[in-house]
């Protein structure tokens, strides 16, 4: 079945460092993998995606790696601020079209 | 767009008592998702639709929840009777497909007394 392992569970980084995310998962069927943030009492929101298909993919200081081999995919965040402190999702999506979503990583980011 | 809107923002209710949560989706979008989400256990799917039929409702807790969409613009999880393990913050989430990013709501924080 569908399983997504998260670590670390915690990250703590100094202003300016980078925060890298990992995720792997069990399922080879697997083909779309998201990322969310969800801020404290808020919702989560979708930050970046990659398909299958890609094996990165970036967006300003966020990128998104993707080892189908190995099945694991991670978050890289660059010069990190403090408003990029959070609890960070991954997911991934099968053909059966439901996303499983890992533990969460709660990051922190002192300035 | 107004994004996905949820009803109401905070239920506290005693236990034993019907609860009815609803959810309004993006226009347009053809898959809506029930989530729960807690300290011990996460996020965890509870049911979703796509095109307003049930595809998956496998993470229903169990009979006292259920979930209804009776069009694309609508739709209820309702449980009955609550109990206190029942707290936690319910999300709805839609999407366009299946396969893409989903678009939570602000989530309905229940509260079972």
């Amino acid at each position: 079945g569908e399983n997504v392992e998260q670590h670390p569970s915690t990250l703590s980084v100094q202003e300016g460092d980078s925060a890298v995310i990992k995720c792997t998962y069990s399922d080879s069927a697997s083909n779309y993998f998201p990322w969310y943030k969800q801020e404290l009492g808020k919702r989560p929101q979708l930050i970046i995606d990659i398909r299958s298909n890609v094996g990165e993919k970036k967006d300003q200081r966020i990128a998104v790696t993707l080892n189908k081999t190995a099945k694991h995919f991670s978050l890289h965040i660059t010069e990190t601020q403090p408003e990029d402190s959070a609890v960070y999702f991954c997911a991934e999506n099968t053909n059966a079209g439901k996303s499983t979503f890992g533990d969460g990583t709660t990051l922190t980011v002192k300035p | 767009d107004a994004g996905v809107i949820q009803s109401p923002r905070h239920e506290v209710t005693e236990m034993g008592q019907e609860v009815t949560l609803r959810c309004k989706p993006i226009s347009g979008h053809n898959s809506l998702f029930w989530y729960r989400q807690t300290m011990m256990r996460g996020l965890e799917l509870l049911i979703y639709f796509n095109n307003n039929v049930p595809i998956d409702d496998s993470g229903m807790p169990e009979d006292r929840f259920s979930a209804k969409m009776p069009n694309a613009s609508f739709s209820t999880l309702k449980i009955q009777p609550s109990e206190p393990r029942d707290s936690a913050v319910y999300f709805c989430a839609s999407s366009l497909d299946p396969n893409y990013g989903y678009t939570f709501g602000s989530g309905t924080r229940l509260t079972v007394v």
